[in-house]
């Protein structure tokens, strides 16, 4: 069975410019949040996809930051205008069951804004 | 005041000795508690959770939660250089999907 997977798993953008981060998750998995790590900080929840719904989008920090789930399928995770503080590592995360509880991760982007 | 504690480390140990890792909380309505473990340049993987209070254990691995004093624990025997890693505690509530985490411990294991 594959696992999650990420796309890219590195990117350097300037300020302002646009990035679209891609997560596949784990087939038949209708769970999918996205997480991230900001350097020196924890992980933060960003949000959680049951299918193509937005289930909680609490986590978002601001209206630059746009996610969806055509299809109930893979999630972008849109970064538009993307500024300095935004740097930081994003993981996409699926689970079968609600709750996050049993949630595999993919292995990250490290997105740069320089 | 953050909701989830850990100590960063590193915590350096011999290969072989018992390894014990601690998370302190604050939110009293946490009731699943999860251990992740995180090699570099990986994502976190799930070692294994426990739900409320109690003790788990799984293979070299033990899982202890103390609700009573908001404080859980992750022991790992025999600890092998393999062990390596940044371990993360994450929680939850009973309501929501949201994982809460703790900044993480890195721990080295020394042949």
């Amino acid at each position: 069975e594959a696992g999650v997977t990420q796309f890219p798993s590195h990117s350097v953008i300037e300020k302002g410019q646009t990035v679209t981060l891609r997560c596949d998750p784990i087939s038949g998995h209708d769970n999918l949040y996205w997480y991230r790590r900001v350097m020196g900080k924890e992980i933060k929840f960003l949000l959680h996809f049951v299918k193509e719904s937005k289930q909680d989008e609490s986590g978002m920090p601001n209206n630059r930051f746009l996610a969806e789930r055509t299809g109930g399928t893979y999630s972008t995770l849109k970064v538009q205008p993307a500024e300095l503080e935004d740097s930081g590592v994003y993981f996409c995360a699926s689970s079968r069951q609600a709750g996050g509880t049993e949630a595999f991760f993919g292995q990250g982007t490290r997105l740069t804004v320089v | 005041q953050k909701e989830v504690e850990q100590d960063p480390g590193p915590l350096s140990v011999p290969e072989g000795a018992i390894v014990s890792l601690n998370c302190t909380y604050s939110n009293s309505a946490f009731q699943y508690f999860m251990w992740y473990r995180q090699y570099s340049r990986k994502g976190p993987e799930l070692l294994m959770y426990t739900y409320s209070s109690g003790n788990k254990e799984d293979g070299r691995f033990t899982a202890q939660v103390d609700k009573s004093s908001k404080y859980i624990s992750l022991f790992i025997r025999d600890s092998q250089p393999s062990d390596s890693a940044t371990y993360l505690c994450a929680m939850r509530g009973n309501a929501g999907n949201m994982l809460t985490f703790g900044g993480g411990t890195r721990l080295m294991v020394k042949p």
